[in-house]
This record gives C-alpha cells, structure tokens and sequence, in this order.
C-alpha cells in the first residue's frame, strides 16, 4: 500500500518570500508522486509531477519539488510567492502509474501582503 | 477544448433516496476516475474505468454505490438508499490513458448533500 503525509496543514509567507510545502511518502515500489493544487470552487490541477526520470521536477507557476528516495520525501518549494499561489494543496501517490492517485490530506497555503 | 464537466454542481437529497451524479470526460480520454472528497480532507479513490469496464472499484465504500460507462465515454455514479455521511463533492477525472506519463484533469465536483 501506498501513502503520504503532509506534514503541516497550514502554512502562511509574506508575499516575495520563499515557500516550502513538505510532503513524506510510503510506498512499496518505485512510486510516482504529484502535487495538486486547488483554487477556492476551482477544480484540481496538476503543478509537477516525477516519475522516476529527473529527481528535481519543474512544474508551472514557478513551482519546483525534489524528489529524495533517502529521505522518502516529495517536497514542493517556490522561491518567491505571489498572492495567486494562495490555495489547497495536495501531495499525491501513485503505486502504478497513472491508476488510482492516493492523496494526501492538504495543505493550506495562505499569502500575507 | 472543453475540460471534465460533471453535472448537476449542487444536489440536496433527503436521507434514504438515489441519486446519479454524472460525468462526462474530456473527448477522446479512455480512462475515467471517480473520488470524493470529505470536508477538510484529500480526494479519496472509488472507482476507474479503462474503456467501458471498471478496471479497479476497491474504493467503493459499499454496494450502495454503483458506476457505470456503457460506451466509454459518460458515466454515471449511482448512489441507493444515501445516507448523512455520503454527503461530501464527488469528483470525476479523465486521461487520454493509463501511461505514467499522462495527466489525470479533474471536473469541478458534484457537490452532494444529504439532509
């Protein structure tokens, strides 16, 4: 079985600062992993997502996550916040592939002017 | 193009009745997920489709709910007898397949409340 843990539920920055969403997983396998976000009445939309090509991820938005098999974290990190980025967001798992994503519970993020 | 749409947005339904929330996926995307999220909580898994077959419904809580893909494309969630705690947004995503390296695009959700 596959899991994550996503190891604060709110998280706030001022605007123009670094922003660090942390994200565990558990996984039997070579897993690939995701990060979502979602705006207020907004549906999900995938940021980045690694599957097991390059270890640090790209996604849009300017947002990048690394993935550390050592340290079984998936990590998400923006080097400068925008109001924009105020959201949901999830960490994902998936044991293979592109089936059933397991979530994790959310993290809030939330931009101080 | 037109993304996943998932119809009605908002259903209120009293205790003890069925309901059916619908999906329609992006053209051309074989593959179809159904989620459901709880209040405060993550998207949890329920059901898939490969084509017009449901390749994994282990998320499914219990026989009260049942989905349905006849032709590979729209399908159906099917809800008996609901109950309080079935109340939560069910969502609906869609892939060109079932390759790594395709992308699940999610609807904006059913929100269901049961009274």
């Amino acid at each position: 079985a596959q899991s994550v843990t996503q190891l604060d539920s709110h998280v706030s920055v001022s605007e123009g600062t670094p922003v660090l969403l942390r994200c565990n997983y558990s996984s039997s396998y070579s897993p690939s992993l995701f990060w979502y976000v979602q705006h207020p009445n907004k549906g999900l939309q995938l940021l980045l997502k690694y599957t097991s090509a390059a270890t640090l991820v790209k996604g849009i938005n300017g947002f990048e996550a690394e993935f550390k098999k050592s340290e079984t974290s998936f990590h998400l990190t923006k080097p400068s916040a925008h109001m924009s980025d105020a959201a949901e967001y999830f960490c994902v798992v998936s044991l293979f592939g592109n089936e059933k994503l397991t979530f994790g519970t959310g993290t809030r993020l939330t931009i101080i002017p | 193009g037109a993304g996943v749409s998932q119809t009605p947005s908002n259903k209120v339904t009293e205790k003890g009745k069925y309901v059916e929330l619908r999906c329609d996926p992006i053209s051309g995307h074989t593959a179809l997920y159904w989620y459901r999220q709880s209040l405060g909580q993550g998207p949890e898994f329920l059901i898939y489709f490969q084509g017009t077959g449901a390749a994994d419904d282990s998320g499914l809580p219990n026989d009260r709910f049942f989905a349905v893909r006849p032709e590979g494309s729209v399908s159906t969630l099917k809800i008996q007898r609901t109950e309080r705690g079935d109340s939560a947004v069910y969502l609906c995503a869609s892939s060109p397949g079932l390759a790594v390296q395709e992308t699940q695009y999610f609807g904006p959700g059913t929100r269901l409340l049961v009274l």
